[in-house]
């Protein structure tokens, strides 16, 4: 099977723009993760989306935002970009379930985000 | 909210040496702990995982225990060759409805001393 898949792998934006990101999970897999990796705070949940339906949120301001098609597919918006959201953004896929009942979770490469 | 916190940020052994990771949580409520390893410029990827349920798991030269009267999980890796050099991750899952989530620790880079 493929694995999780992420585009674009890098993106360089300034302070302002808006960027959106993609996520593609394994064949089968209902619930995507997003976070979001730094060195100083390591890895930071973003949401989970299941079925279309956003179902669970970090402690991430309104600027980040997402949703999921239904083919499972997710994106990840982040508007009015800050130099402080240059980052890896990883999305990660289980089955069903997801995060509520312990699904192991499958990242993908990561998108990495530059702001300048 | 959770809040789990891994020691020591680094670690060095020898290449052989046995390595323990730990990691402390916050909330009882949690009840799935994933360990992840990152290889530098990798994707992490799930190499053990424990459920509250359980008090000790292996595979191979990986175990993972859990404490949950302590409120503490560790990774025990035997036999260390180079090639787990890497960052690990440890996790704890809470199941809340609307607000489960997945937190992590911040890593802890192991070397690997050939």
């Amino acid at each position: 099977k493929a694995g999780v898949t992420q585009t674009p792998r890098y993106l360089i934006k300034t302070r302002g723009q808006q960027v959106t990101l993609s996520c593609s999970p394994i064949s089968g897999h209902r619930s995507v993760s997003w976070y979001q990796q730094t060195p100083g705070q390591g890895l930071q949940f973003l949401f989970e989306y299941f079925s279309e339906t956003q179902r669970n949120k970090g402690n991430f301001p309104g600027r980040f935002s997402g949703r999921q098609f239904s083919n499972s597919r997710s994106e990840m918006n982040v508007s009015t970009l800050e130099l402080g959201d240059s980052a890896l953004y990883l999305c990660a896929s289980s089955l069903a379930a997801g995060i509520q009942y312990g699904d192991t979770q499958y990242f993908g490469p990561g998108t990495r985000l530059t702001v300048l | 909210g959770e809040n789990v916190e891994q020691h020591p940020s680094t670690l060095s052994v020898q290449e052989g040496d046995s390595a323990v990771i730990k990691c402390t949580y916050s909330d009882s409520a949690s009840n799935y702990f994933p360990w992840y390893k990152q290889e530098l410029g990798k994707r992490p990827q799930l190499i053990i995982d424990i459920r509250s349920n359980v008090g000790e798991k292996k595979d191979q030269r990986i175990a993972v225990t859990l404490n949950k009267t302590a409120k503490h999980f560790s990774l025990h890796i035997t036999e260390t060759q180079p090639e787990d050099s890497a960052v690990y991750f440890c996790a704890a899952s809470i199941a809340k409805g609307a607000n489960s989530k997945l937190t992590f620790g911040k890593g802890i880079t192991l070397s690997v001393r050939p």
